[in-house]
Order: structure tokens, then sequence, then C-alpha cells
């Protein structure tokens, strides 16, 4: 399958932070997601990316998609408690079938008071 | 508005026991999905329907079935339950092709 790299695994922020993570792959995607999983739920969609170089915001959060078309960056700026949790990115690559979506292992989001 | 149900949410089984998972989606999509997640392993897809009757194995398919009966359906079976899997296991719709997908709550499994 596909390789996708997302880092940081987890991060010990301070509230009111910015924050930033990435997610590379080993080939070019198509669709870039980055999805936001709270505790004892399932993942939701944040941000979804259509174009190499797109960069769209949803709130405090803004995401990017690379122009090499095999990297994706989410920011969170201000960051506050509520933001806990776990974020995925997800990237569909060209060519990919039904099951093409890939999932990052994610990054765990820890804000500390 | 109830998107993506998924029943049960909790249950423990022995060894050797089987189970049903069910899940549910209102949104007409017709791309359906069973994942499981596992600490440090993120989602991974067990299996994937892209229409009513329609299914096909995904990357860790083994020791699962799934049926797709009605398209608002998707079933995830287990016929004799390992403590490997163990497991919190999520269900997924989108409405065409594989892009945004969206998730049901889980439903998280012990296998003693």
């Amino acid at each position: 399958g596909q390789q996708l790299n997302q880092s940081p695994q987890s991060m010990f922020i301070q509230e009111g932070e910015d924050v930033s993570m990435n997610c590379t792959s080993s080939s070019i995607f198509n669709t870039w997601l980055w999805y936001k999983q709270d505790p004892g739920e399932g993942p939701v969609l944040l941000i979804a990316l259509y174009k190499a170089g797109e960069l769209t915001s949803n709130g405090r959060l803004t995401a990017q998609f690379g122009i090499t078309r095999k990297d994706s960056f989410l920011n969170i700026s201000a960051s506050i408690p509520s933001d806990v949790g776990i974020y995925f990115c997800a990237g569909q690559y060209s060519g990919g079938g039904a099951d093409g979506l890939t999932f990052g292992k994610g990054t765990h989001l820890i804000i500390q008071p | 508005n109830a998107g993506v149900t998924q029943t049960p949410k909790f249950r423990v089984l022995k060894t050797g026991q089987s189970m049903t998972l069910l899940c549910a989606q209102d949104m007409n999509h017709e791309y359906m999905y069973w994942y499981r997640q596992d600490p440090g392993m993120g989602l991974r897809l067990i299996h994937y329907s892209v229409g009513e009757g329609t299914t096909a194995k995904g990357e860790v398919p083994d020791g699962y079935n799934v049926s797709r009966l009605k398209k608002q359906n998707f079933l995830l079976g287990l016929e004799s339950a390992a403590p490997s899997q163990t497991s919190v296991y999520f269900c997924a719709s989108s409405y065409l092709g594989p892009n945004i997908q969206y998730f049901g709550a889980g439903t998280r499994l012990s296998v003693l």
C-alpha cells in the first residue's frame, strides 16, 4: 500500500501556543484530508484539499496541499483545551481505487493549561 | 440527522465466540468501509463496499467477513474471535469514491 508519514507522533503544548503538523507521502496524492478524533469518538473531517498549492482555513485551522503533491501540513493557531485529540491526515493517490484513501498514524495533541 | 450509526458501542467476547457489528448510514452513500484502530497503527482498512451487494478486501481482511445486503447497512462479522481482534472498529461511508468519508462513533471490542 501507499506509505504516508505523519509527524510529530505527539505534541505537548501550552494553551495559547500555535501547533504545526505535517504528512508526507512516497507517492503523488490528488486529495488531502485532515480529520480530528476526540477521545471515544470517530474521526471528523476538518479540512479537504484538492489542488496543489491550495491553502484552506477553517476557523483557527489552516491546511495546505504541498506543491509537490506529496505533502500537506495543518496549523492550529492559539490552541485551546478543546483542541485536544488525535489529528489524522489522509490522502487519495492518483489512480487509486475504491480503497485508495490512506491514513497517517495520527498526531496526538495534548494541551497543558 | 444520524449520519453513520454503529451498534453495539462496546462488546466483550471470549475467544472462539462469534459476533456481528452493524453499521447503518442515512446519507444514501454508495461506498462503505470498515476500519480497525489500534494504538500506534492508525486506521487500517478491513473490508469495503462500493455498492449494495458488493464487497472487497482491504489491508487486513483475515478473520473477518462482511455483507452489504442493503445500501444503508454494512455488517462486519467475526466467525471465531481471537485476542488479536481486540480493537476499536470504525465504520465509514462516502458518497462516491474514497475521498471524504464520514465515520461512526466506533465499537470497542475486547476478546478475552
